[in-house]
């Protein structure tokens, strides 16, 4: 069975740095990954879908990269805003995601 | 373009009672799920939809839980009877369908407590 790790659970930064989250997943043997961003008390939001033959995907300051081998799969936020503070989970797999548990950002002005 | 809908947003019922959530999709998006979101867990896949078929319901409680996509559209899930380890919030997402996984629409959740 599919098992994501998210590290760290909680991050806090100041604003204007740049900032990696990390996925991991057991089974590399995934159809895509996906990273969302949830608000509170809100559903989620898809930032980026990274087919698994794709190495990255790049969204406006967002960049997700893949790397299927070794289970690992990486957010990386430039320049971070405070309007960037949610919960950030990722997911693996395709129709059958399993999600972590999520990164929990803060963004201080 | 609306989005997907859920209702209602907010639940509060007793042990042992029934309940049930709708959800409409986005028009035209032949897959639904219904996931459960445990407070600081990120969400768990109940039942998967293609069309008006449950092709995954591997992770849904048969003994109390029940879903139905009537005509491949809306969608209910229901509980009965209610335990107090049912409080979670209840996602639905849809997505196109198209073979080869692709981007999840989620809705804003039902947020049940059990009492």
């Amino acid at each position: 069975k599919q098992e994501v790790t998210q590290i760290p659970a909680a991050l806090s930064v100041p604003e204007g740095e740049n900032l990696v989250l990390n996925c991991s997943f057991t089974d590399s043997a995934i159809y895509n990954l996906q990273w969302f961003r949830q608000d509170p008390g809100k559903g989620l939001t898809s930032l980026l879908l990274i087919q698994s033959s794709q190495r990255e995907q790049t969204s406006g300051r967002l960049n997700a990269s893949l790397d299927k081998s070794s289970g690992r799969s990486t957010l990386y936020i430039a320049a971070s805003q405070p309007g960037d503070s949610a919960t950030y989970l990722c997911a693996a797999g395709g129709n059958d995601m399993r999600f972590g548990a999520g990164t929990r950002l803060t963004v201080k002005p | 373009e609306a989005g997907v809908v859920q209702s209602p947003r907010y639940k509060i019922i007793e042990k042992k009672q029934p309940v049930a959530f709708w959800c409409n999709p986005i028009s035209g998006h032949n897959t639904l799920y219904w996931y459960r979101q445990n407070l600081g867990q990120g969400p768990e896949l109940l039942i998967r939809y293609e069309n008006e078929e449950a092709v995954d319901d591997s992770q849904l409680p048969k003994d109390r839980f029940s879903a139905e996509r009537l005509k491949g559209v809306d969608s209910t899930l229901k509980i009965q009877p209610a335990e107090l380890g049912d409080s979670a919030v209840y996602l639905c997402a849809s997505s196109l369908g198209r073979k080869g996984g692709e981007t999840q629409y989620f809705g804003p959740g039902t947020r049940l407590l059990v009492l």
